[in-house]
């Protein structure tokens, strides 16, 4: 079955610090996202690309935040200066319908910063 | 209210019993809606979409009450490893603005 690769499954890093985060999403997927979860909370939408572009960014992904599809199969994540608030799963995610059709999930990048 | 409200439970329940959680969301204007399944730790993963006129997957039924604005997961039969977090998930477009919306989800835990 096709899947959503992401790595690092777990990164450490100090504050300030800027972090990639990266996905590998299944390979005819044309819509790709970002999710986080906080632990104990509930799932939050970050962002959304399409088209080799943005498409729908939510009010946490603000200007530390920025994401690439540097090639054919890579889409990352950057967080330019982390916060200890930016402690959380990461979950990548891509779908070849679009949001309104559900969508496969990686195994998510746990981060902690200290 | 909350965009999409769920009872966090847990809910206990013996094995072979039937269960059922409702979650409801405050915008009439939503389009689509999941129920997806997380096991501690892991990403969630896609269990069925909801469709108007209600779906069924084996065991599982889904429900979409428009009018109510809530959508309901059944379980018949559960067994053990149906024990997890279940998550509603609401998509709403709103001035050509799509909007996901996770449920805090609700944990399931099916007893011997």
């Amino acid at each position: 079955e096709p899947e959503v690769t992401q790595t690092p499954s777990h990164q450490v890093t100090q504050m300030g610090q800027e972090v990639i985060l990266r996905c590998v999403p299944i390979s005819n997927h044309l819509y790709f996202y970002w999710y986080r979860q906080i632990l104990g909370q509930k799932v939050e939408f970050l962002v959304s690309f399409y088209n080799n572009e943005i498409s729908e960014k939510s009010e946490i992904f603000d200007d530390q935040f920025s994401v690439e599809r540097p090639d054919g199969s890579n889409f990352t994540l950057k967080i330019r200066s982390t916060k200890l608030e930016d402690s959380a799963m990461y979950f990548c995610a891509s779908s070849g319908r679009g949001i309104g059709y559900g969508y496969t999930f990686g195994s998510g990048t746990r981060l902690t910063v200290v | 209210r909350k965009e999409v409200e769920q009872d966090p439970g847990p809910f206990n329940v013996p094995e072979g019993a039937t269960v059922a959680f409702n979650c409801t969301y405050s915008n009439s204007a939503s389009q689509s809606f999941f129920w997806y399944r997380q096991d501690c730790r892991k990403e969630p993963k896609l269990l069925m979409s909801v469709y108007s006129s209600g779906n069924e997957d084996g065991r599982f039924t889904a429900q979409l009450n428009r009018a109510s604005q809530y959508i309901s997961l059944l379980i018949r039969d559960s067994k053990l490893s149906d024990s997890a977090t279940y998550l509603c998930v609401v998509n709403t477009n709103s001035g050509g603005y799509q909007k996901v919306t996770f449920g805090i989800g609700t944990k399931l835990q099916v007893i011997p």
